[in-house]
């Protein structure tokens, strides 16, 4: 199993371009996440998803969409990029819950600079 | 809304030294709480988590974390500290048991280990 994959790895992004962040995991977990890690801070959840066509916002999703068409694909789109939106973004997926506190398990991360 | 508060960003210890990185949080309901570890360059790991149940909590790489109630609090303690515990490790809680499990972060603390 690969896990969680991220892809671009880096990117740089002018004010106002778009780009989409891929995510994908094969693991046939049913929930996906999209965080958000600034310098000196936690991770924040941008948006979530409890399976294919199922999405709802985080605690910081505006600037940013999601769709969940497949259960491996979570792709996240930024329309119109701003300096604020520079940050590390982190994929990641688990199982449901099913009585217990279920490991999120994370991708290696998309580095990404808005200039 | 749960948060969680990580006392110090930054720690250094001798190798072979005593481990111990604070974490406190809030929540209104018996939370889910986890540590997380994030080496250079890469996505966060799972170390331990507390559900239900014992309040010591044993993890990987001989980490342990324990459950304080009366003092909300989760600290992960290592007895004696290795060059490749070095890491930045990160304390979350989580907000809600049905659905989606959202983590919320502490903004993680930087462990050194000093030869």
């Amino acid at each position: 199993n690969a896990g969680v994959t991220q892809t671009p790895k880096f990117r740089i992004l002018k004010i106002g371009q778009s780009m989409t962040l891929q995510c994908t995991q094969d693991m046939n977990h049913n929930y996906m996440y999209w965080y958000r890690q600034d310098p000196g801070m936690g991770l924040k959840l941008i948006y979530y998803s409890v399976g294919a066509g199922i999405t709802d916002k985080g605690e910081v999703p505006n600037g940013y969409n999601v769709s969940r068409s497949t259960t491996e694909d979570f792709p996240l789109r930024l329309e119109l990029a701003a300096p604020s939106q520079t940050s590390v973004y982190f994929c990641a997926s688990s199982l449901p819950l099913s009585g217990g506190a279920n490991e999120q398990f994370f991708g290696p991360g998309t580095r990404l600079t808005v200039l | 809304a749960q948060s969680v508060t990580q006392l110090g960003s930054h720690v250094s210890v001798s190798e072979g030294a005593l481990v111990l990185l604070r974490c406190n949080y809030s929540s209104s309901v018996p939370p889910y709480l986890f540590w997380y570890v994030q080496y250079p360059n890469q996505g966060l790991q799972l170390l331990l988590k507390y559900t239900t149940g014992a309040t010591l909590v044993k993890g990987i790489n001989g980490f342990e974390a324990e459950f304080k109630k009366s003092e909300t609090s989760f600290h992960l303690t290592k007895p004696s500290a290795h060059m490749s515990d070095a890491a930045e490790y990160f304390c979350a809680v989580s907000e809600g048991f049905q659905g989606a499990q959202k983590l919320v972060f502490g903004q993680g603390t930087r462990l050194t280990i000093n030869p």
